[in-house]
């Protein structure tokens, strides 16, 4: 089974740093585009970055570009989301989503991890 | 950046019936356009992408049309499990962006 499963969310003052983790499983993970994406029910969905296979290329969206920053392990199967210079509109669930093979769209995506900025 | 827009805000649908979502993107898309539904504490579920193909898994119920800047999502028999919210997405150019979001009710 394909599954994807986000860590390290948590609660952060703003101007700090947390770091997420996407563990894949039940795919060939150095295959596939990934993607880390984000909701909150007033903002709705926001995609954030994504990866290319190798891990050669990366975009951002402008919100994030300079503050969060994409990575992934390929031997671990794991992709990962730095955050730095947090801020209160950062606040958010988490997700991690792969690529359909040569399309642009997303299936699937974990769960979440809640990332909480608040003084 | 592609700026989608979705109407109506809220949906309410008897079950059986039938649910017409709209999505329109500030300039063209082609056909790159995915639906995606997003119920609470669940991960979101790809329904649809290249504006009118199901994704796996997914019941013959959805379906997509549309093209350029007008795209629509029916749900053609409603059911309850379908209370979600709705979101449409292009990913034509980067960033891929996302429309607000229609939330669909089951009466």
């Amino acid at each position: 089974e394909v599954q994807l499963v986000e860590s390290g969310g948590g609660l952060v003052q703003p101007g700090g740093s947390l770091r997420l983790s996407c563990a894949a499983s039940g795919f060939t993970f150095s295959n596939y585009w990934m993607n880390w994406a984000r909701h909150t029910p007033g903002k709705g969905l926001e995609w954030l970055a994504n990866i290319k296979q190798d891990g050669s290329q990366s975009y951002y969206v402008d919100s994030v570009k300079g503050r969060f920053t994409i990575f992934r392990d390929n031997a671990k199967n794991s992709l990962y989301l730095q955050m730095n210079s947090l801020r209160v509109e950062d606040t958010a669930v988490y997700y991690c989503a792969r690529d359909l093979p040569g399309i642009s769209a997303s299936a699937p995506w974990g769960q979440g991890t809640l990332v909480t900025v608040t003084s | 950046e592609i700026v989608m827009t979705q109407s109506p805000a809220t949906l309410s649908v008897s079950p059986g019936e039938r649910a017409t979502l709209s999505c329109w993107a500030s300039q063209s898309v082609s056909s790159k356009l995915a639906w995606y539904q997003l119920k609470p504490g669940q991960a979101p579920r790809l329904l649809i992408y290249g504006t009118s193909t199901r994704a796996t898994g997914i019941p013959a119920r959805f379906s997509g049309s549309g093209s350029g800047t007008e795209f629509t999502l029916t749900i053609s028999s409603l059911q309850s499990e379908d209370s979600a919210v709705y979101y449409c997405q292009q990913y034509k150019e980067w960033p891929r962006t996302f429309g607000p979001g229609t939330r669909v009710e089951v009466k």
